[in-house]
């Protein structure tokens, strides 16, 4: 069973306002990532993570940001909410170890709406 | 890159097989994973090819062949809770897993 925590769940603000979406994980995995996706539609890597001080862009450009100071904490925060940025965030992490086989723990995700 | 491509909808009735496809473009392929995400959910990982043939879980199994740049994850004895969204991902050299655009299956009674 996963241990991977998301606040909030549901996200409701207005245009310019500044967030931070919360990502906790217990399992002490050295690898977090940070996805965006639409309803319906495919996942986006955003962001990820391969340890305490490690922060990468992901394939999709994001205006978002991210920090990983210890190593259950990964949060993104997004400095001036657009409408644009409307959509589901997902966190995952991985254990870190090998190809492929390296499973990745989703989140329950925040949806986020911006007015 | 990598592009990854799935049928965007399958439906199938109650206890019936069903078997999702894939298909794959990568610059260096390690294995074909499968995630299952219902509706408003978190993905959950299903499987796992790192080799070709068949790998069993259950009343779920995938399948890869690497000459063909080719996967399905094949469901047996349907269930209503089957009905889902399940994607294909590959990982890169750097294990960032790209996912397919998902396939979302719809079970009927």
């Amino acid at each position: 069973e996963a241990d991977i925590y998301q606040t909030p769940r549901y996200l409701v603000i207005g245009t310019g306002k500044k967030i931070t979406l919360e990502c906790s994980q217990t399992m002490g995995h050295d690898k977090m990532y940070w996805y965006q996706q639409d309803p319906g539609m495919e996942l986006h890597l955003i962001h990820y993570s391969y340890g305490v001080n490690s922060t990468e862009k992901g394939d999709l450009s994001s205006e978002s940001t991210v920090s990983r100071i210890r190593t259950e904490h990964f949060p993104l925060t997004l400095e001036s909410a657009r409408p644009s940025h409307t959509s589901q965030y997902l966190c995952a992490s991985s254990e870190g170890e090998g190809k492929g086989t390296d499973t990745q723990y989703f989140g329950p995700g925040t949806r986020l709406t911006v007015l | 890159g990598q592009s990854l491509e799935q049928p965007s909808e399958v439906t199938a009735v109650e206890g019936a097989i069903v078997q999702i496809n894939c298909t794959y473009q990568t610059s260096g392929f390690y294995g074909l994973s499968w995630y299952q995400q219902h509706d408003g959910g978190a993905p959950t990982f299903l499987s796992y090819n790192g080799l070709d043939g068949l790998e069993e879980t259950g009343r779920f199994s995938s399948f890869l062949s690497r000459s063909d740049s080719y996967g399905y994850l094949l469901l047996q004895e349907l269930q209503m809770k089957d009905s889902a969204s399940y994607f294909c991902a590959a990982p890169n050299a750097g294990n960032m897993l790209t996912f397919g655009g998902g396939t979302r299956l719809m079970v009927k009674p």
